[in-house]
């Protein structure tokens, strides 16, 4: 099975930072990993798919980045509606797994 | 616009089997060639896949799970269940229905999620 570890579990941010999560697979999964949004009491939102790839409709404030075992998610400017939890899922290959979070408030 | 939206009891009793329906709106669960799956958010242990269903009705199930889970589609209704036999409080979850359309594919659309807690 693949593993999922993302850093860090948590951060605190001013509106306007630049923030970075990163994401590491136990093995190499190639571009298959996506990111996700969820806020308290919601299901995730897709944000980031293969990678690098922004869905349909997301700020292109946020940009993915990586390949292989190491990813990024970077919000280029953090906007007040950003404060969530991210995750990062890899889509590699079965059983799907996701790792544990990061969530980031405000400073 | 495709939605999904899950159902079913909220209180499992231990040893118990837990059971969920997803409804799909605005989109057909059987004909279109896309996987449907279930995911489970404790706090304990995160995001979880549970296993998911194939429009042509295979399955494939999480190792850690697949001697109690299984999926199955209802076509005439357009919904898809979830049977999770022997609940433990390890069991306490919100489960979400979702979608993703090739086997590397992301989650694209979710439902909004059911709270299931195992107690007596």
């Amino acid at each position: 099975d693949i593993q999922m570890t993302q850093s860090p579990s948590s951060l605190s941010a001013s509106v306007g930072a630049r923030v970075t999560i990163t994401c590491r697979a136990s093995q190499n999964i190639a571009t298959y990993l996506n990111w996700y949004q969820q806020k308290p009491g919601k299901a995730p939102k897709l944000l980031v798919y293969a990678a690098s790839t922004l869905q349909s409709g997301v700020p292109a404030r946020f940009s993915g980045s990586g390949s292989g075992t190491d990813f990024t998610l970077t919000i280029s400017s953090l906007q007040p509606e950003d404060f969530a939890t991210y995750f990062c899922q890899q889509s590699y290959g079965p059983p799907l797994s996701f790792g544990p979070g990061t969530k980031v408030d405000i400073k | 616009q495709l939605q999904l939206e899950e159902s079913g009891p909220g209180l499992v009793r231990p040893s118990e089997t837990l059971s969920l329906t997803c409804t799909v709106s605005g989109g057909s669960i059987v004909s279109d060639s896309y996987y449907w799956d279930w995911i489970r958010q404790s706090p304990g242990k995160g995001l979880e896949w549970v296993g998911n269903i194939y429009y042509t009705g295979s399955t494939n199930y999480n190792p850690s799970l697949k001697s109690r889970v299984t999926i199955s589609v209802d076509r005439p209704k357009n919904q898809m269940s979830l049977r999770l036999t022997s609940v433990t409080a390890a069991d306490t979850a919100v489960y979400y229905c979702a979608r993703h359309q090739f086997s590397t594919s992301p989650f694209d659309y979710w439902g909004q999620g059911a709270l299931v807690i195992v107690s007596s």
